[in-house]
């Protein structure tokens, strides 16, 4: 199957800092990304859609000056974490459409780890 | 708004033993339906989803799952559980044209040897 990557795998941070994480289709182009926010125990929660060479969509609730994604070309999307704090360490997980149909699939990420100090 | 309910948290099955997990959700259309499995340090991976037609789908690994309109349940099976199938189980709705997804909570499958 189509391979995503993400980097890195593990961050650690100071409070205030920004930290900004790569997500990238390795074998297929991909005109749409997703991050996700996943936190212990919990579900995976979409935070924004990504779509190469323009603005990303954001979901309710989700800060777009705080989480600012960029999809720049077709294998790579980023997600930056402005200003960080504790309350974002999470595990952010990319995914790749393979495609443009909604019957189309999904490839995720094996996720990054976010720890802010 | 779509929702996804998986009543199981954890779920201890003997290898070799049956294992069905369930999962109901929450959607106004008609929608599209997915299975993931996760694994510590990889991607969510596929195991199966439904769009339309035959309410039974086959997967990868020998997990199928029915899809029953009438009860809002798309629960997961497979016949013989095997020791590698023990990972964290995710169902999941698409909505937006079927990409966006909205995921249950999850299921952890313990598999005793």
């Amino acid at each position: 199957g189509a391979v995503v990557s993400q980097h890195p795998s593990w961050v650690i941070c100071k409070s205030g800092t920004s930290v900004k994480i790569e997500c990238r289709s390795l074998d297929f182009q991909a005109t749409t990304m997703f991050w996700y926010r996943q936190f212990p125990k919990q579900s995976l929660m979409l935070m924004a859609t990504s779509n190469e060479g323009s603005k990303a969509t954001y979901e309710q609730g989700v800060e777009k000056d705080k989480f600012l994604i960029n999809h720049a070309s077709l294998t790579l999307s980023t997600l930056t974490v402005t200003s960080a704090h504790p309350e974002d360490s999470s595990f952010y997980i990319c995914s790749a459409l393979q495609g443009v149909r909604g019957t189309d699939t999904q490839y995720f990420g094996p996720g990054t780890r976010l720890t802010v100090l | 708004a779509q929702s996804v309910t998986q009543p199981d948290i954890h779920i201890t099955v003997s290898e070799g033993a049956s294992l069905e997990l369930r999962c109901n959700y929450s959607y106004g259309a008609t929608p599209y339906l997915f299975w993931y499995v996760q694994s510590p340090g990889q991607g969510l991976q596929l195991l199966l989803k439904y769009f339309s037609g035959d309410t039974l789908v086959q997967g990868i690994k020998g997990f199928e799952a029915e899809f029953k309109r009438s009860q809002s349940s798309f629960n997961l099976r497979k016949p013989s559980v095997h020791w590698s199938d023990a990972a964290e189980y995710f169902c999941a709705v698409g909505t937006g044209g079927g990409n966006k997804l909205t995921f249950g909570t999850g299921t952890q499958l313990k598999v005793e040897l």
